[in-house]
C-alpha cells in the first residue's frame, strides 16, 4: 500500500540552525501539508501546499518556515534559525485531489513524522 | 477561528466495557475525521464523516456524526486491551485540518 515517508525519523540541532526535513507524499497526492505535534499536545497545522504553491499557512508558521518541492517526488519543510520552542514531532501529509479542488472525502495520509529536538 | 474540543481527554476503561468520546466543533464543517495515534508513532486514518447522520463501523468502533449539532462520537464496545491508544477527531476547514486535544485511552485487563 502506498504511504508517506519522512527523512530523517530524529533530527538533533543546535539552536539556530537551519534544519530541513523531508517528506515524499502518496506518488499521485497533489496536495501536501505539514502538521507540527509538541509533545504531548495536539496536532497544529503549519502549511498546505498546492501546485507549487502555498495554499494556506498558520500563525506558526513565520518567516523561519519555508516549504519546498525541489523535483517530482520530494516535499521539504526549512526552519532557518532554530529555536527551543521548534523541538516536536513534525509530520508531513498528503491528500489526492481532482482538478475540481479537495473532494469530500478524501482522507489526508501522514507519515512517520520527524522528531526535531533542539538543544 | 474553528475549535474543536475533545473530551474526556483521559479515559481509563476495563475489557468488556463500552465508552463513547465526544467531539464538539464550534463552525460549520463538511468533514470531520478520526485519527488514531499510538504512542511515538504516527496518525492512522480511522473514519471519515461527510454529512449529517452519517454513522460507520470498523470492529469495535462506531463513530456518527450531528451536523446539526456539530458534535461526533467515537463508540467503543467491549473494548480490549489492544484498542488502547489517544484518538483524535479533526474537522476540515478548507484545506486545513483542526485537531481536537486528544483522548487518551487505556483499556485495563
Amino acid at each position: 500500500e502506498p504511504e508517506v515517508t519522512q527523512t530523517p525519523s530524529h533530527q538533533v540541532t543546535q539552536m539556530g540552525q537551519e534544519v530541513i526535513l523531508r517528506c515524499v507524499p502518496i506518488s499521485n497526492h497533489l496536495y501536501f501539508y505539514w502538521y507540527r505535534q509538541i509533545l504531548g499536545q495536539k496536532v497544529e497545522f503549519l502549511v498546505s501546499f498546492y501546485n507549487n504553491e502555498i495554499s494556506e499557512k498558520s500563525e506558526i508558521f513565520d518567516d523561519q518556515f519555508s516549504v519546498e518541492r525541489p523535483d517530482g517526488s520530494n516535499f521539504t519543510l526549512k526552519i532557518r534559525s532554530t529555536k527551543l520552542e521548534d523541538s516536536a514531532m513534525y509530520f508531513c501529509a498528503s491528500i489526492f485531489v481532482r482538478t475540481s479542488g479537495v473532494r469530500s472525502g478524501d482522507t489526508q495520509y501522514f507519515g512517520p513524522g520527524t522528531r526535531l529536538t533542539v538543544l | 477561528e474553528l475549535k474543536v474540543e475533545q473530551n474526556p481527554l483521559f479515559l481509563s476503561m476495563q475489557e468488556g466495557k463500552n465508552y463513547t468520546i465526544y467531539c464538539n466543533y464550534s463552525t460549520t464543517s463538511d468533514r470531520l475525521y478520526w485519527y488514531r495515534q499510538d504512542p511515538g508513532k504516527s496518525l492512522e486514518s480511522l473514519f471519515v464523516l461527510l454529512s449529517n447522520g452519517a454513522v460507520k463501523q470498523e470492529g469495535r468502533l462506531m463513530a456518527s456524526l450531528d451536523t446539526k449539532a456539530r458534535l461526533s462520537t467515537l463508540h467503543i464496545t467491549a473494548a480490549v486491551h489492544d484498542l488502547s491508544a489517544t484518538y483524535f477527531c479533526a474537522v476540515a476547514s478548507g484545506s486545513r485540518l483542526t485537531f481536537g486535544e486528544g483522548t487518551q485511552l487505556t483499556v485495563n485487563p
